[in-house]
């Protein structure tokens, strides 16, 4: 059974840093290409980050480029997000997501999807 | 960036009804587009890919349509566990993009 697991959320403030992990299970890692999406308490979704199986192909939305980082352990089983310089607006839950194929077939799907993590980010 | 407009952004139905949501692309998309379903509370159920086919497990009430800008999410006879949000979402390039929600309540 296909398992996301995200944890590090919590409350910052302003300007702070918070990484965020997500475990995954079930599954050979390292084949597939994982994503970070988030959703603003009653808003709807928004793509953050892409990371491709190897870590090579890495993808931001302009909304974080430059303040987040995204990364992988695939000898972990896992997928990171280095947030830094956190504003109000990046406040959401957090959901690590997987591609529906694998090898470098590219879906830029979202098959399997965590439980989220809550960001806070106070001013 | 391609942006995805969804409409309506909520509807009211009754079960048994048939429901659909449309979704729109600023710019040819191919058959790049995907629905999810959400429940409160939940993450994100992928319902529908490459713009008609549909995931494993999921009822075959369900059905996509469309290519190029204008697509369409169907659901034939409205059972009451089908109550929720619905978005598009296209993968034709980066920044992914997701519409902006259609809820489909009672």
């Amino acid at each position: 059974e296909v398992q996301l697991v995200e944890s590090g959320g919590g409350l910052v403030q302003s300007g702070g840093s918070l990484r965020l992990s997500c475990a995954a299970s079930g599954f050979t890692f390292s084949t597939y290409e994982m994503n970070w999406v988030r959703q603003a308490p009653g808003k709807g979704l928004e793509w953050v980050s892409y990371i491709s199986g190897s870590g090579r192909t890495i993808f931001y939305a302009d909304s974080v480029k430059g303040r987040f980082t995204i990364s992988r352990d695939n000898a972990k089983n896992s997928l990171y997000l280095q947030m830094n310089s956190l504003r109000a607006e990046d406040t959401a839950v957090y959901y690590c997501a997987r591609d529906s194929t694998e090898y470098g077939s590219g879906s830029y799907d979202f098959e399997y999807w965590g439980q989220g993590s809550l960001v806070t980010v106070s001013s | 960036d391609i942006q995805m407009t969804q409409s309506p952004s909520s509807l009211s139905a009754s079960v048994g009804d048939r429901v659909t949501i449309t979704c729109r692309a600023s710019q040819s998309i191919s058959t790049y587009l995907n629905w999810y379903q959400q429940k409160p509370g939940k993450a994100p159920r992928l319902l529908i890919s490459s713009a008609s086919t549909l995931q494993s497990g999921v009822p075959s009430r369900f059905s996509g349509g469309g290519s190029r800008t204008d697509f369409t999410l169907t659901i034939s006879s409205l059972e009451p566990e089908d109550f929720a949000t619905f978005y598009c979402q296209q993968s034709y390039s980066s920044p992914l993009t997701f519409g902006g929600g259609t809820k489909v309540e009672i």
